[in-house]
């Protein structure tokens, strides 16, 4: 099983609300990334980060902020929530050299 | 045009039958390339990474072809629980390592 954590796994919250999605590896990958994917629907990605103090956004356009302070940790945040943001949000870490990518199991994001 | 192309489907085939999925990606320079499995309301896990040598394990062959752009799996003997999202997956080097997903295929297989 793959080390790559996501809190919470479920979510509800009320619209204009702020909110952080957790994600957290323990494998020391360089490489992690966010993906938004709708039920049924493709992968999109969002932000992703080559390592410390690095974030780049996506092809998807997102409302949402990344930061990549420790190369473990690498927090989604919402700063205004929207029913619009409803969605599963997921994950993923690679490691350099190595291209298998790594998923957390995802947070579902419903915006009230 | 999307980065990597799939056919949506979904496959709908019964037990013991042959299927294959195709991929196209359009940046020439792309590296590696790979297939995953995502299950309902799971997340994606690696099913095999593919090779310009062509790549076997077990019911599943994959196959590259750079001139053309084009990525293939072949399920041969199809198990119920075969029945999944395939997803063409590559990756590029282009000034920081980038993965890109294909939309996924969705395949059914039935009794």
């Amino acid at each position: 099983e793959a080390d790559i954590y996501q809190t919470p796994r479920y979510l509800v919250i009320g619209t204009g609300k702020k909110i952080t999605l957790e994600c957290s590896q323990t494998m020391g990958h360089d490489k992690m990334y966010w993906y938004q994917q709708d039920p049924g629907m493709e992968l999109h990605l969002i932000h992703y980060s080559y390592g410390v103090n690095s974030t780049e956004k996506g092809d998807l356009s997102s409302e949402s902020t990344v930061s990549r302070i420790r190369t473990e940790h690498f927090p989604l945040t919402l700063e205004s929530a929207r029913p619009s943001h409803t969605s599963q949000y997921l994950c993923a870490s690679i490691m350099t050299g190595n291209t298998e990518a790594f998923f957390g199991q995802g947070t579902r994001l419903t915006v009230v | 045009r999307k980065e990597v192309e799939q056919d949506p489907g979904p496959f709908n085939v019964p037990e013991g039958a042959t299927v294959a999925f195709n991929c196209t990606y359009s940046n020439s320079a792309s590296q590696s390339f790979f297939w995953y499995r995502q299950d309902c309301r799971k997340e994606p896990k690696l099913l095999m990474s593919v090779y310009s040598s062509g790549n076997e394990d077990g019911r599943f062959t994959a196959q590259l072809n750079r001139a053309s752009q084009y990525i293939s799996l072949l399920i041969r003997d199809s198990k119920l629980s075969d029945s999944a999202t395939y997803l063409c997956v590559v990756g590029q080097n282009t000034g920081g390592f980038k993965t890109i997903f294909g939309a996924g295929t969705r395949l059914f297989v039935k009794a």
